[in-house]
């Protein structure tokens, strides 16, 4: 069974800090990953899309990275603001337009 | 920008009615999706669409949905009967056509939170 999963479940950290997100999964065949960013009661926004043959990906402060070999990929963000507060999400694509999201990780960044 | 919207925001039905959430995607996009998001879970995919057809489904979409493009612009999901477990917030997302089968970003729309009493 295709799944994503996502650590930590939530996170709090202060402004102005790093964190990095990690995001594991099984599916198969494997055709895109995305990370996406969701604010509370919003639709999510797109971040990052890599296949399978990028290593990193880098949107502003948001680098991800993916292992497609170990299905392994992280998000990391740089100097975090309290406007990063929101959920993010790994979504995985395997084959033709089949998504797998993740559950995601609640991210508070905290004054 | 250009962005994807929904209507309604929020909408509260009966169990047993029929409920049609609209979505206007992006004027230029060709592919077209919604999912749900049960409070507290996870996004789940429903249905793709492209050419006027359904393109893929989940086993969550059976005979109870249906989406429609009636017109240019606008792109439904109906439930034809609804049940308690049907309560969710709906989002519908669009892409542009590919350059590239493995490169598509799809833009997501605010969103409409259905509850089934």
């Amino acid at each position: 069974k295709n799944q994503v999963e996502q650590s930590p479940q939530s996170l709090i950290i202060l402004e102005g800090k790093n964190c990095t997100l990690q995001c594991n999964y099984t599916v198969s065949p494997f055709s895109n990953l995305r990370w996406y960013k969701q604010d509370t009661g919003r639709g999510p926004v797109s971040l990052t899309i890599m296949t399978f043959s990028e290593n990193t990906k880098s949107n502003g402060r948001y680098t991800a990275t993916l292992d497609a070999d170990t299905k392994q990929s992280s998000l990391h963000i740089t100097a975090s603001q309290l406007s990063d507060s929101a959920s993010y999400i790994c979504v995985v694509s395997g084959g033709y337009q089949k998504v797998t999201f993740g559950t995601g990780t609640k991210l508070q960044v905290i004054p | 920008e250009p962005e994807v919207t929904q209507t309604p925001s929020h909408q509260v039905t009966q169990m047993g009615q029929e409920v049609i959430l609209r979505c206007v995607p992006i004027s230029n996009h060709l592919y077209f999706y919604w999912y749900r998001q049960i409070l507290g879970q996870k996004v789940e995919f429903l249905v793709s669409f492209y050419n006027n057809e359904i393109s893929e489904k989940s086993e969550i979409f059976d005979d109870q949905f249906s989406v429609e493009r009636p017109d240019g612009s606008n792109f439904t999901l109906k439930i034809r009967s609804t049940k308690l477990e049907d309560s969710a917030m709906y989002f519908c997302a669009s892409s542009e056509a590919r350059t590239s089968l493995y490169q598509e970003t799809q833009y997501f729309g605010p969103g409409t939170r259905l509850l089934v009493l």
